[in-house]
């Protein structure tokens, strides 16, 4: 089972769409929980952090994290064709809290 | 708002040349971080810097790498001897306090695509 794992989409969703976006993790260990926003041919730009179990929200955004179930969500309210990008779960261990680990990213078309 | 910045955005090398890929973190940051992005690929770490020492490195990053940060300001990814496959994205970030610390950003850069030919 690879480390962390998101569907590659493309995920295609009109104007206004709830979004769900989400990533598995095989490693207990990790303990911290990111989304990071990446456009094409851009660094990524880091959208929410958690640390704990449950819901976290920021504006339109809102990170949910189960650690029993080694899941992670992001939900994207009224979605803008401007979060059109490829959105990119990275998690971290307690130990090892230099190293973040990515998810391979989904990437979503907001359609006008 | 402040930014990291790479030079260059894009450099074409031959096989087995040396490149040294350029950063300038932010201020006021202490942590430094170089990640790459094979094309289409995800990204993966691979060192980080803090106090004039590198503090945590990925199996990646092995002896054809090195990272310095020559004066106050630059912080550089040097890879030596360079491979087909070393061709990616390589972005360079930036931190005030690590990682692991609650509510802390990290700032990447653009980038700098390398092309290995």
């Amino acid at each position: 089972q690879k480390e962390v794992e998101q569907d590659p989409g493309p995920l295609s969703v009109p104007e206004g769409a709830i979004v769900s976006l989400n990533c598995t993790y095989s490693n207990s260990a990790f303990q911290y929980f990111m989304w990071y926003r990446q456009y094409s041919r851009k660094g990524p730009e880091l959208l929410m952090y958690t640390y704990s179990s449950g819901n976290k929200e920021d504006g339109r955004f809102t990170a949910q994290v189960d650690k029993s179930s080694k899941y992670i969500s992001l939900f994207i309210r009224d979605s803008q064709p401007s979060d059109s990008a490829t959105y990119l779960c990275a998690l971290l261990t307690e130990t090892s809290y230099d190293k973040v680990i990515f998810g391979p990213g989904t990437s979503l078309s907001v359609i006008p | 708002e402040p930014e990291v910045t790479q030079t260059p955005s894009h450099q074409v090398t031959q096989m087995g040349q040396e490149v040294i890929l350029r950063c300038v973190p932010i201020s006021n940051h202490l942590y430094f971080y170089w990640y790459r992005q094979i094309l289409g690929q995800k990204v993966e770490f691979l060192v980080s810097f803090y106090n004039n020492e590198i503090s945590e490195k990925s199996e990646i990053f092995d002896d054809q790498f090195s990272v310095e940060r020559p004066d106050g300001s630059n912080f550089t990814l040097k890879i030596r001897s360079t491979k087909l496959e070393d061709s990616a994205m390589y972005f360079c970030a930036s931190s005030e306090v690590g990682q692991g610390l609650s509510g802390n950003t990290i700032y990447f850069g653009e980038g700098s695509w390398l092309t290995v030919v």
